[in-house]
């Protein structure tokens, strides 16, 4: 059973507007959430990651939102360039030692 | 420092075979797991280990032994290979320190098919 999902497999979106990936999670229990990207033939990369005790995380382009009661987390990558175009997972841990990912959202951002 | 390197790149397999896929890191991180990643399903956790001396199971463990003998190195044992084992593993390390949890720093993964 999927515990961490991410239902758009790709996502299309002008160079220079905003792109908006989202991520849903089932068990309330999960404590840290993070995001990933990965290009083909690579290993996933951090890119940023989010306490379940704040709402918000910014880190220049890249910020992640944390709706708890929601279960619902995203990533906005404002404004989109071209380089941002890869695979972003969601990841999700409760004790720091499990991490469970979502299926990934492919972003092509289109010059 | 190198990261997190994996060996080898590729690898196909008969079904019945044994072999190692070999994960190394030279940052001293504490925390060292695998992955499989299939289409469709991301990223699953296979063994991970908290320390030299100490591993657990994650989401994905059958068919999969792991041991931790030293710091650097983190082996994945495939004991007999089966064609449901076709996938591209990930080995990733991180550092238990505070500002650094759960940050995991991934290899360049290896893709392995069995026949």
């Amino acid at each position: 059973d999927q515990q961490v999902k991410q239902n758009s497999p790709s996502l299309s979106v002008q160079e220079g507007r905003i792109s908006i990936l989202n991520c849903d999670y089932t068990n309330s229990m999960f404590d840290y959430f993070l995001w990933y990207k990965k290009y083909p033939a690579e290993g996933p990369t951090f890119l940023i990651s989010i306490s379940s005790i704040k709402d918000k995380n910014e880190d220049g382009r890249f910020t992640v939102f944390l709706n708890k009661s929601a279960k619902h987390l995203s990533l906005h990558i404002v404004p989109s360039q071209p380089g941002d175009s890869a695979v972003y997972f969601c990841a999700a841990s409760i004790t720091g030692n499990q991490f469970y990912f979502g299926t990934g959202t492919s972003l092509t951002v289109i010059p | 420092n190198a990261g997190v390197t994996q060996t080898p790149k590729f690898q196909v397999l008969k079904t019945g075979q044994s072999m190692t896929l070999q994960c190394a890191q030279d940052m001293n991180h504490e925390y060292m797991s695998w992955y499989r990643q299939d289409p469709g399903m991301g990223l699953r956790l296979i063994h991970y280990s908290v320390g030299a001396g100490i591993t657990d199971q994650g989401e994905v463990p059958n068919g999969y032994n792991v041991s931790r003998s030293t710091t650097e190195d983190f082996p994945l044992r495939l004991l007999s290979a089966a064609p449901s084992q076709t996938s591209v593993y990930f080995c990733a390390s991180s550092s238990r320190g505070r500002g650094a949890r759960d940050t995991q720093y991934f290899g360049p993964g290896t893709r392995l098919t069995v026949l």
